[in-house]
């Protein structure tokens, strides 16, 4: 099955760097998603992880390890408008159909 | 380019009443998706659809929820009788032809009391 971990809440300050983790367990995986959601609104694709390594898009960077099963997703340079949900979600080998975890809320702070 | 609408964005159903959800996808995405999250606990997924064909429904929890996508449009997701653990935010998505670059809608909270 897929178990996806990942905690309830974290908090930062402006400006800083935040790392959220993320722990799988499934018996097959094709790859790793990272999904943005703010109060209210739609869940917003952030990054896809197939393979081992880290990926950067700006301030946003998402790093997977396979044999690990772990995922974390890093946010540099804070800003308040970063205040938001952060769903973790894998895929079995063959679907592309997430498998979310509970998110993790990130409050900003000044 | 507009993205995926759902309406209503809210409602507020007895237990035991009917409602429809209905989701527009992204012009020209022939896939779409329903998910559902109930109070406290994570985002699953429904089923998908392939234009008007039922690709994947193994994450419709019952028979009381009818998903149709007459046309391969917008679909539509009936709750017949409506329990009160069906409350909680149904999302729709759609992709075109990479399947994992899902867009979101903004979600139907439904609240069955």
């Amino acid at each position: 099955g897929q178990n996806i971990d990942q905690p309830t809440e974290m908090t930062a300050t402006e400006g800083a760097i935040v790392q959220i983790n993320c722990t799988y367990q499934t018996s097959g995986f094709n790859g790793l998603f990272w999904y943005q959601q703010h109060a209210g609104e739609a869940p917003t694709f952030l990054s896809y992880n197939v393979l081992d390594g880290l990926e950067e898009k700006g301030r946003f960077s998402s790093f997977l390890s396979r044999s690990k099963g772990y995922s974390y997703l890093l946010l540099k340079e804070l800003q308040m408008k970063d205040s938001a949900s952060y769903l973790c979600a894998a895929c079995l080998r063959g679907s592309y159909i997430p498998t979310f975890g509970r998110g993790t809320s990130l409050i900003v702070h000044p | 380019e507009a993205g995926v609408t759902q309406f209503p964005s809210h409602s507020v159903i007895e237990k035991g009443q009917t409602v429809t959800l209905r989701c527009d996808p992204i012009s020209g995405h022939d896939n779409l998706y329903w998910y559902r999250r109930v109070m406290g606990k994570e985002i699953k997924f429904l089923l998908h659809f392939v234009k008007e064909s039922k690709q994947d429904e193994s994450g419709m929890p019952n028979n009381r929820f009818l998903a149709e996508r007459t046309g391969g449009t917008y679909s539509t997701l009936k709750v017949q009788p409506a329990e009160l653990e069906d409350s909680g935010v149904y999302f729709c998505a759609s992709s075109k032809g990479d399947l994992r670059e899902q867009y979101f809608g903004p979600g139907t909270r439904l609240t069955v009391t």
